[in-house]
């Protein structure tokens, strides 16, 4: 049982340039997230998915897009990175809902956009 | 808007040493609290929520709705607990929606 699984841990952009971070949870969650953790700001909520087939803005959504593939896998997209992107992201996933259903996250990838 | 806000980055203490690590928050309703831990090299977890009246490795945490505060405490710091901790609000009833603190780090030294 891995949880939430992030992929890449690390990837470095050019300005301009596109890539998908990819996440999957082998938890049977219905809801899945995806955060940026800049320093002195926590966690902002960019995109969610509250269940299979739909997905929602969250706070700080400009310059992404997301798909939610299917139960398992919610990924992130960024057509033209920029050097604001810069950060690193977590993907999360939560059961039903109720207050029993705290997020379980991944490790994180760590986006450097120069 | 809602907000969290943790006005310590850094907290350091020596093993033994009370800790309270401050939330305050703003949201005209009622939020549901949470803190959440993250060690080093290990993933973002839940510490506790408010709602469950839990005590966690020592620590809990009291809502106070008339401060709008949710400090987290420990009578005892460990060197274990060494970490990074957000405070987090949630105004929906799911509680997965959530807003988070910068985070403060507690470093206990031995």
């Amino acid at each position: 049982n891995a949880g939430v699984t992030q992929t890449p841990k690390f990837q470095v952009l050019k300005t301009g340039q596109s890539m998908t971070l990819q996440c999957a949870q082998d938890m049977n969650h219905n809801s899945m997230y995806w955060y940026r953790q800049d320093p002195g700001m926590g966690l902002r909520l960019i995109y969610y998915s509250a269940s299979e087939g739909t997905t929602d803005k969250g706070e700080v959504p400009n310059g992404y897009n997301v798909s939610r593939l299917n139960k398992r896998e919610f990924s992130l997209r960024l057509e033209s990175a920029a050097p604001s992107q810069t950060s690193v992201y977590f993907c999360a996933s939560s059961a039903v809902r109720d207050y029993n259903s705290p997020l379980h996250f991944g490790n994180g990838t760590r986006l450097t956009v120069t | 808007a809602q907000r969290v806000t943790q006005p310590e980055k850094l907290l350091s203490v020596f093993k033994g040493a009370p800790v309270e690590l401050k939330c305050n928050y703003s949201y005209s309703g009622s939020p549901e609290l949470f803190w959440y831990v993250q060690y080093s090299r290990q993933r973002l977890q839940l510490l506790l929520r408010h709602i469950s009246r839990e005590s966690i490795k020592g620590f809990t945490a009291d809502l106070n709705k008339g401060e709008t505060s949710f400090h987290l405490k420990k009578p005892f710091a460990q060197e274990e607990d060494s970490a990074m901790y957000y405070c987090a609000l949630s105004i929906n009833n799911a509680g997965n929606m959530l807003t988070f603190g910068g985070g403060t780090r507690l470093m206990v030294k031995p």
